[in-house]
């Protein structure tokens, strides 16, 4: 298996601009998740996903941030506007059930806003 | 905020056994314990994970007390390519939700030749 597939893995953006960040998890895997690491801030859980469906989205920090997930592979994280304090790593993970198994985590997108 | 407790950084010589202490005094009766590491630049990878008893897998080795309020991870022949940050993560259950990983700030391993 490919693991967690994320793109882009860098994005530089101006301030104001729409950044899309993509994630495609690993197959049969029914949950996913979007974290996002600063430096401040460490790792933070944004919202994550059963079956497409939006479970928890207490941790996107506002309503400039939205994330969708219209199939079981493939999920967007949208910023729009984007500012400068929304750069950070953004993390996407997936896995196979929310009980005790492991979240298997994507190599990330780094985004820098100008 | 994390349930958690970890030194901010370790050194470990290469070739010897890394351990890394962790305190969840509040953990409860059904919540996990587990461990993650981030090395530099990549994401988060699973290591291990336990409940009460002790737990061995091909990376590493899980010693909880057994008033469950601290653990230590054990890796038992470190290397130069162990060196990263090691969270210790409690899995906090939500009644039909399965359970959130909240991050803390971990330990910066640094493994020295």
């Amino acid at each position: 298996d490919a693991g967690v597939i994320q793109s882009p893995r860098h994005e530089v953006t101006e301030m104001g601009q729409e950044v899309t960040l993509r994630c495609k998890p690993i197959s049969g895997h029914d949950y996913l998740f979007w974290y996002r690491q600063t430096m401040m801030r460490g790792l933070e859980l944004l919202i994550y996903f059963n079956n497409n469906v939006p479970i928890d989205d207490s941790g996107m920090p506002e309503d400039r941030f939205s994330a969708k997930m219209p199939n079981a592979s493939f999920s967007t994280l949208k910023i729009q506007p984007s500012e400068p304090r929304d750069s950070a790593v953004y993390f996407c993970a997936s896995s196979f059930s929310f009980g005790t198994e492991t979240q298997y985590f994507g190599p990330g997108t780094r985004l820098l806003v100008l | 905020d994390a349930k958690t407790t970890q030194p901010t950084s370790m050194d470990c010589a290469e070739g010897r056994a890394a351990n890394l202490p962790c305190n969840h005094s509040t953990i409860s009766g059904n919540e996990y314990v587990y461990w993650y590491r981030q090395i530099h630049s990549q994401g988060p990878q699973y290591i291990i994970h336990g409940l009460k008893n002790n737990e061995t897998n091909e990376m590493a080795s899980l010693i909880i007390t057994e008033d469950r309020k601290s653990s230590t991870l054990i890796l038992p022949h470190a290397t130069l390519r162990d060196t990263a940050v090691y969270y210790c993560i409690v899995r906090v259950q939500i009644y039909n939700q399965g359970g959130k990983l909240i991050f803390g700030q971990g330990t910066e391993l640094s493994v020295k030749p």
